[in-house]
């Protein structure tokens, strides 16, 4: 199974600064079909989980250009520019690329 | 509007038998996978599994093969994912989610379903 590894665990951020989130995968998402399957997801507390990106850079529809993904390999990154209060929650990284498909452990943002 | 609706709530005994459903609308439910995942208390998310509504193909975790089944009947848009003699460590919140295809990303997921098993 990849391995994907989450750092920080958790990440206490002042509103209005950024954030940023990087996850690691044991082996290259890179799948035979030349694409790169990783995708983040938000979940807020008490609610389902909600996608914000895939193929590691793509914002799914709806959400804030305050979030960006970037990456490549085995290495990527969230990045919140500005965190507002409504980002607090976990946030998990996870691929498709290879089954099982897999998540990282998760990242809490929390407001300082 | 695309939905997945889970069913409700359920508390099990342990040695129990249990099976839950998620619902799609508003799109074709034949033309998306659709997966479970777990998230046991004030855990992470872990993928259990995937099955494609079209011919009922699944894909399991090694962690849950033979623990779960994923079965659909496309007929009323409704998966399920069923599992037998519940242990206390299988309370957990399910999710369903469907995934995009070409670029397998969860894009909508379900409400969740508690399941809760204790003597």
């Amino acid at each position: 199974d990849i391995v994907m590894t989450q750092t920080p665990l958790s990440s206490p951020v002042t509103l209005g600064q950024p954030a940023s989130i990087s996850c690691r995968s044991s082996q290259s998402l890179v799948h035979s079909d030349g694409n790169t399957y990783l995708s983040w997801l938000q979940q807020r507390p008490g609610q389902p989980p909600r996608l914000l990106i895939y193929k590691i850079s793509y914002r799914f529809s709806g959400v804030p250009d305050r979030f960006s993904g970037s990456g490549a390999g085995t290495d990527f990154t969230l990045k919140i520019s500005r965190v507002e209060a409504e980002d607090v929650g976990v946030y998990y990284c996870m691929q498709a690329t290879q089954f099982p498909y897999t998540f990282g452990q998760g990242t809490k943002l929390e407001i300082k | 509007e695309v939905q997945l609706v889970q069913s409700g709530a359920e508390v099990k005994k342990p040695g129990e038998s249990l099976k839950i459903s998620c619902k799609g609308s508003g799109y074709s439910f034949t033309r998306y996978w659709i997966g479970w995942v777990r998230q046991m208390p004030g855990k992470g998310l872990e993928w259990m599994g995937i099955i494609s509504p079209g011919d009922s193909g699944t894909r399991y975790s090694p962690s849950f093969q033979g623990q779960v089944t994923i079965s659909v009947d496309k007929s009323i848009s409704t998966a399920y994912l069923q599992g037998s003699s519940l242990k206390a460590s299988d309370t957990a919140m399910y999710y369903c989610a469907r995934l995009a295809s070409p670029e397998y990303y969860f894009d909508y997921w379900g409400q969740g379903t508690l399941v809760t098993v204790s003597s």
